[in-house]
């Protein structure tokens, strides 16, 4: 079966233009989460989604940074009037929702922004 | 908050050394535990994990033994590969129902043939 996929793997943008990053979950997950790597921070948790409720939206860096799921299944986080600093590698991943579960992580979307 | 501190790399092994990369947390209540390896070049993949106090989780040939008394979960090896070159992150899923991870910094590990 499919795992996590992400698109693009690879997006070099200019400061101050918007960008979205896509993540499709493995079928049938219910929990999605949003993580980024970068140099300076590791890795940290950005979002998490599990089906109707709520986002979890606490590791969100700014106002700047927003996300969506539709459906209950692909994901989409968007970042407005990116700044050098969100350069990072942004990594999406999906578990059947327990905070026991294994989450599957998809190969990240690296972003640069000069 | 609740927060992971494993041990700074890189570490470099000779092949067939003993691996051992310290991992420590903090966290209210009772996390759940993991080990997520990050190979070059491919993505971020479970190792192992441990969900109570006492568990052990295994994998490759890795362990590690989640123990509530010292906040540890240290990762070991008896005997490295050169395959095992990889980024180790300790992680936790900690307070709430979310299960999002806490991740450590990570450790780079380079086994020399």
């Amino acid at each position: 079966g499919a795992g996590v996929s992400q698109s693009p793997s690879n997006k070099v943008t200019e400061k101050g233009k918007d960008v979205e990053l896509r993540c499709d979950p493995i079928s049938g997950h219910t929990a999605l989460y949003w993580y980024r790597q970068s140099l300076g921070q590791g890795l940290e948790f950005l979002i998490y989604f599990q089906g109707n409720s709520a986002p979890d939206k606490s590791g969100l860096p700014s106002d700047r940074f927003s996300a969506e799921r539709t459906g209950g299944s692909v994901s989409t986080l968007t970042i407005q009037r990116t700044q050098q600093e969100d350069s990072a590698v942004y990594l999406c991943a999906s578990s059947r929702h327990n905070r026991e579960e294994t989450q599957y992580f998809g190969p990240g979307t690296r972003l640069l922004v000069l | 908050g609740d927060s992971v501190t494993q041990m700074e790399g890189p570490v470099t092994l000779s092949e067939e050394a003993f691996l051992t990369i310290n991992c420590t947390y903090t966290a209210t209540g009772y996390p759940s535990l993991f080990w997520y390896v990050q190979y070059p070049g491919e993505g971020l993949q479970l190792l192992l994990k441990a969900t109570k106090a006492d568990d052990k989780g295994s994998n490759k040939g890795f362990e590690a033994t989640y123990r509530k008394e010292t906040t540890s979960f240290h990762l070991e090896k008896g005997s490295v590969q050169v395959s095992d070159s990889a980024v180790y992150f300790c992680a936790l899923a900690g307070s709430g129902n979310t299960g999002k991870l806490i991740f450590g910094q990570g450790t780079t590990l380079q086994v020399k043939p």
